[in-house]
């Protein structure tokens, strides 16, 4: 059974573009939920979907988005990127809310 | 709101011998789960053990086991008979098993090495 699919594995951006990344949760998984890992603010979640439907946001400004489709497949974008964006973001999917949460290998992102 | 504590930012262990790794947490939520990844250099978040707040019983999985008291608020790791492929950082994690926000909330993780 494949485990949770980041792409890409690495980015770097400038300043100001913008980026989205993409996760395939693990087949039968219908919620999938994003974090940002930085070395001076450690693991923060950004969102969690679920059939398609945002159930629940962190504390992140609006240029963080993102979105889930009816195959479960999520994408978060980051508009207008700044240095601090930079960080690895991690996807991680359930089956059900009460289930253990299973994560990719995550995408690092580098803003320059 | 949750809050997690691992007041050990770094461990030296001896290869084949164990090591408990320190997890406090703090929540008003009624029942939680409480878990344990490792995230080695190349950053994969890789899920470990899992531990119910309602599970009467200690979770084990194969050489970790999760050292769980409810009443001191504590869930440790403890990894027997260590290998060098078990250095790596190690995050406890929980979330509450209610409401709407079921978000993860992590500690800040403990770097361990194994030593040959």
């Amino acid at each position: 059974k494949a485990g949770v699919t980041q792409t890409p594995r690495y980015l770097i951006k400038t300043r100001g573009q913008q980026v989205t990344l993409s996760c395939s949760p693990i087949s039968g998984h219908r919620s999938v939920s994003w974090y940002q890992q930085t070395p001076g603010q450690g693991l923060q979640f950004l969102f969690e979907y679920f059939s398609e439907t945002q159930r629940n946001k962190g504390n992140f400004p609006g240029r963080f988005s993102g979105r889930q489709f009816s195959n479960s497949r999520s994408e978060m974008n980051v508009s207008t990127l700044e240095l601090g964006d930079s960080a690895l973001y991690l996807c991680a999917s359930i089956v059900n809310p009460n289930e253990k949460l299973f994560f990719g290998s995550g995408t690092q992102l580098s803003v320059l | 709101a949750q809050k997690i504590t691992q007041t050990q930012p770094g461990m030296f262990v001896q290869e084949k011998e164990a090591v408990t790794l320190d997890c406090t947490y703090d929540t008003s939520d009624p029942s939680y789960g409480l878990f344990w990844y490792k995230q080695p250099s190349s950053g994969e978040m890789i899920f470990l053990i899992y531990q119910g707040s309602y599970d009467q019983q200690n979770a084990t999985e194969g050489r970790y086991s999760l050292n769980f008291q409810k009443a001191r608020k504590s869930a440790n790791l403890v990894i027997s008979a260590s290998q060098l492929g078990d250095s790596a950082m190690y995050f406890c994690a929980m979330r509450p098993l209610s409401g709407s926000a079921r978000q993860l909330t992590f500690g800040s993780g403990t770097q361990l090495t194994v030593l040959p």
